[in-house]
């Protein structure tokens, strides 16, 4: 059950593009198209960003887009703006079992 | 109306136990698996246990395995979490999550579990 490999950080200017890659193995993200994302305030519970792969939920912006190539999946945020300065987490379903990753810190400068 | 609300976090001695709640409210909590996931201080979301609808099947990360159990009764709209031989490491706030679809959503606003002497 080893977590998801995902930077610890990333950053960019506000109207700007950055992606977010989330790095699994052939028994979890290769295996099942079940990856989802999560954005992280501070203090705050996980929200969905992603389902599915490349789902959004209703409410969530379209800025918000992402893929998945063999065991790795990628978040872009598109037009980045101040608040969503935040963690964001992947999540995959793996053989009855869930794993996350370990985050990654966006910063917009 | 806040869907997922946690509660019975608190401090507890090392190898102590301690019982956490989930009051589900909002959503048709019958029909969704529910989960148990941690935050450790500053550190990322790790899974540790889920339960079918109907509370017939559970699972465990390895790390938790044998010291804790999940429970449900749909009946009064509630996850439970019992956690036994606690250790230090257990130490992280607790999200309870639904799940429906592979997706989890609701979340909780989590409940603070410390293990410390």
């Amino acid at each position: 059950q080893s977590a998801l490999t995902q930077p610890a950080s990333v950053s960019g200017s506000p109207g700007q593009s950055i992606t977010i890659s989330c790095t699994g193995t052939s028994s979890d993200i290769g295996l099942y198209n079940y990856v989802s994302w999560y954005q992280q305030h501070p203090g705050k519970a996980p929200k969905l960003m992603i389902y599915h792969v490349s789902s959004r939920p209703s409410g969530v912006s379209d800025r918000f887009s992402a893929s998945k190539s063999g065991n790795t999946a990628s978040l872009t945020i598109s037009g980045l703006q101040a608040e969503d300065e935040a963690d964001y987490f992947c999540s995959s379903y793996t053989r009855t079992l869930w794993v996350f990753g370990g985050g990654t810190k966006l910063t917009v400068l | 109306e806040v869907p997922l609300v946690e509660s019975g976090g608190g401090l507890v001695q090392p190898g102590g136990s301690l019982r956490l709640s989930c009051a589900a409210s909002g959503f048709t909590f019958s029909t969704y698996w529910m989960h148990w996931v941690r935050q450790a201080p500053g550190k990322g979301l790790v899974w540790v246990s889920r339960i079918n609808s109907d509370g017939s099947s559970a699972s465990y990360a390895d790390s938790v395995k044998g010291r804790f159990t999940i429970s449900r009764d749909n009946a009064k709209n509630s996850l439970y979490l019992q956690m036994n031989s606690l250790r230090a490491e257990d130490t992280a706030v607790y999200y309870c999550g639904g799940n429906s679809d592979y997706r989890f959503d609701p979340w909780g606003q989590g409940t603070l579990v410390t293990v410390s002497s």
